[in-house]
């Protein structure tokens, strides 16, 4: 079975924190992506990586960044946390570029920011 | 990407079939039928796709009509445990975005 993990199912940071969002797939996974998902306004792409060291911004990367510098694992960080950006963040990952559409999730990390 | 529109609740029986309607009158010759759940405090997961033929997996069975403007996922025995949002998604293989709707919230009773 394909297994994504997350760093932490709950985190409380403050304002103008750095915040680090690990996640890590065992599956040899070519395509990681980085969601959030809010109450009314579904699922929204915040970065995905084609491979090592590439990304490409979603929709909504304003206020995030993402390092990917091993195949397996894939960081999202929020340079300065602001209060909207409390949310519940998911990790996927899937096989390649011919299966964008295979993508298997973590189970996510509710992110608080007071 | 083509809408699709889902019921927003229903309920069966445990044991029973699950057959979970999806409408995508719009979608493009090129656009795959993808659905995914969604259980309570976790993240999506990847049920079934596919393109005009049906497609049946470990987990469940996709149906689509031959116009391919609706589709059916049935899941044929279903448990407690698949209680949960399932989305119908619909658009092209080659993009790398999920854009979930409303979904349908799938109660299985005892």
């Amino acid at each position: 079975d394909v297994k994504v993990t997350q760093s932490s199912r709950y985190l409380v940071k403050r304002t103008g924190e750095k915040v680090f969002l690990e996640c890590v797939q065992d599956m040899d996974h070519e395509n990681m992506f980085w969601y959030r998902q809010d109450p009314g306004l579904g699922l929204r792409l915040i970065y995905f990586s084609y491979d090592v060291k590439m990304k490409e911004k979603g929709d909504i990367p304003e206020g995030y960044s993402v390092s990917r510098e091993k195949k397996e694992r894939f960081s999202l960080i929020l340079e300065s946390a602001s209060t909207n950006q409390t949310s519940m963040y998911l990790c996927a990952s899937s096989p390649d570029p011919s299966r964008f559409y295979e993508q298997y999730f973590g189970p996510g990390t509710r992110l608080t920011v007071t | 990407d083509a809408k699709t529109t889902q019921p927003t609740s229903m309920d069966c029986a445990e044991g029973r079939a699950a057959n979970l309607p999806c409408n995508h009158s719009t979608i493009s010759g090129n656009e795959y039928v993808y659905w995914y759940r969604q259980i309570h405090s976790q993240g999506p997961q990847y049920i079934i796709h596919g393109l005009k033929n049906n497609e049946t997996n470990e987990m469940a069975s996709l149906i689509i009509t031959e116009d391919r403007k609706s589709s059916t996922l049935i899941l044929p025995h279903a448990t407690l445990r698949d209680t949960a949002v399932y989305y119908c998604i619909a658009h092209p293989d080659s993009s790398y975005k999920l854009i979930f709707g409303s979904g349908t919230r799938l109660l299985v009773r005892p």
